[in-house]
């Protein structure tokens, strides 16, 4: 699987917006960028994944760039429940047998 | 969505003793899953590749003869830590992913957090 960087640590104040960035620089044609956080003592939690499009759902928004060698994901409005190490992940799209490679993540902590 | 519940979620135990996890699909069928451990301030590592009616596939340097891996159901995969020792102490996860397609996301329990005294 394609190697990721993230930065190990942001602060956001509460209330606005998120944005964790991640570099893939490697990444193949097939591969998706996904996205998970893990809030202390818990297991991961999915967020949002993506190809090529830009990505939204309840959570998050997924930004990939065009030449998707980078992505960045925002959480529109933080709260302080939203502290927690945010992993980017890439792997191809092989079936269930694939696990998750997990890099050092990013550390999120939302401040009041 | 799709839920993994993983049990017990905190155990402590002497040193010598074995502690089972188990970890299980509660609405889909999971031919395959997966076990992490995670120690502190550390991301999770793989340990080992659970897969239903057969042996499981261990990563280097993980010990199969110590971290017993059973998967006897499409639900149901379980982690026994046999003759513990404090160093075992760490943060177990386990992760199934539905096979109904191929770009699903993973979902993971809640972890077992292991104290070896």
């Amino acid at each position: 699987d394609a190697k990721t960087t993230q930065p190990p640590s942001m602060d956001c104040a509460e209330g606005r917006a998120a944005n964790l960035p991640c570099n893939h620089s490697t990444i193949s044609g097939n591969e998706y960028v996904y996205w998970y956080r893990q809030i202390h003592s818990q297991g991961p939690q999915y967020i949002i994944h993506g190809l090529k499009n830009n990505e939204t759902n309840e959570m998050a928004s997924l930004i990939i760039t065009e030449d998707r060698k980078s992505s960045t994901l925002i959480l529109p409005h933080a709260t302080l429940r939203d502290t927690a190490v945010y992993y980017c992940i890439v792997r191809p799209p092989s079936g269930s047998a694939r696990q998750l490679t997990f890099g050092s993540g990013t550390q999120l902590t939302v401040l009041p | 969505g799709a839920v993994v519940s993983q049990h017990p979620s905190r155990v402590i135990c002497k040193s010598g003793t074995s502690v089972k996890i188990e970890c299980r699909s509660l609405d889909f069928q999971a031919t395959t899953m997966f076990w992490y451990r995670q120690f502190p301030k550390k991301s999770l590592m793989l340990m080992a590749t659970s897969n239903e009616g057969s042996k499981a596939t261990y990563e280097q340097g993980v010990e199969k003869d110590k971290f017993l891996i059973n998967h006897a159901s499409l639900t149901l995969s379980t982690l026994t830590v046999t003759s513990a020792h404090p160093e075992d102490s760490s943060f177990y996860i386990c992760s199934a992913r539905s096979p109904i397609s191929e770009n699903t996301e993973a979902f993971f329990g809640q972890g077992t957090r292991l104290t070896v005294v």
